[in-house]
């Protein structure tokens, strides 16, 4: 069964202090791996597209890279305003209509 | 500015109405979709649609309809069948089959009471 976990599910940082978040994911051919940013009560920003082992993306203060079975969303040097839920997903490995499988999110605090 | 806009932002409604939410998209997507998101659940998948006049159920359907009778537009109707319609609703959209990179709207939060 496809799935993706992130973890951790809650996550307080001073500023400054670099980090990662890990979502791992089981899904018979990757064709993608997508990190999206969400604010409270608003919806998900797109951030970055992974599609194959070893590849990396940097966008500011964050990294994404992609291993086989897990990527990770690297923080360095954080500030509060970074402080919102991180979202990871992947297509269904068994069809190509687009649908997405959402990890469950982790919600960064970064505190001043 | 391209983008997607719902509206609206914040929807009251009493139980036993059906209630439209609207989703339109200026970014010619072929794919739309919406999503339902509740506290420590994530995002469901309620209904896509690929194509104009085509429109697939997701994982919580029950409860949903959906139209695609133009491209730039894909509304979702809650029916007084949803058991549970207090929520948040994100719609979506993609450039479609091939591309899974999914753009969302600022979402509505829909209370039921």
């Amino acid at each position: 069964e496809d799935q993706v976990t992130q973890s951790p599910e809650a996550l307080r940082l001073q500023e400054g202090e670099s980090s990662s978040l890990n979502c791992s994911y089981t899904v018979s051919g990757l064709r993608g791996l997508f990190w999206y940013r969400q604010d409270p009560g608003k919806g998900p920003e797109f951030l970055f597209t992974l599609y194959s082992a070893g590849e990396e993306k940097e966008k500011e203060r964050l990294k994404a890279t992609l291993t086989k079975k897990e990527s990770f969303l690297h923080i360095t040097a954080p500030k509060p305003e970074d402080s919102a839920t991180y979202l990871c997903a992947v297509p269904h490995g068994s069809s190509n209509t687009g649908k997405l499988i959402f990890g469950q999110g982790t919600t960064l605090q970064v505190k001043p | 500015d391209g983008g997607i806009t719902q509206s609206p932002k914040y929807l009251f409604r009493k139980e036993g109405q059906n209630v439209t939410l609207s989703c339109e998209q200026n970014l010619n997507h072929d794919a739309m979709y919406w999503y339902r998101q509740d506290p420590g659940q994530g995002l469901r998948l309620i209904y896509y649609s690929q194509i104009v006049n085509d429109f697939q159920k997701g994982d919580i359907a029950e409860g949903y309809s959906v139209s695609r009778e133009k491209k730039e537009s894909f509304p979702l109707t809650v029916t007084s069948a949803q058991k549970n319609p207090t929520a948040f609703y994100l719609c979506a959209s993609s450039m479609g089959t091939g591309s899974h990179e999914q753009y969302f709207g600022p979402g509505t939060r829909l209370t039921v009471t």
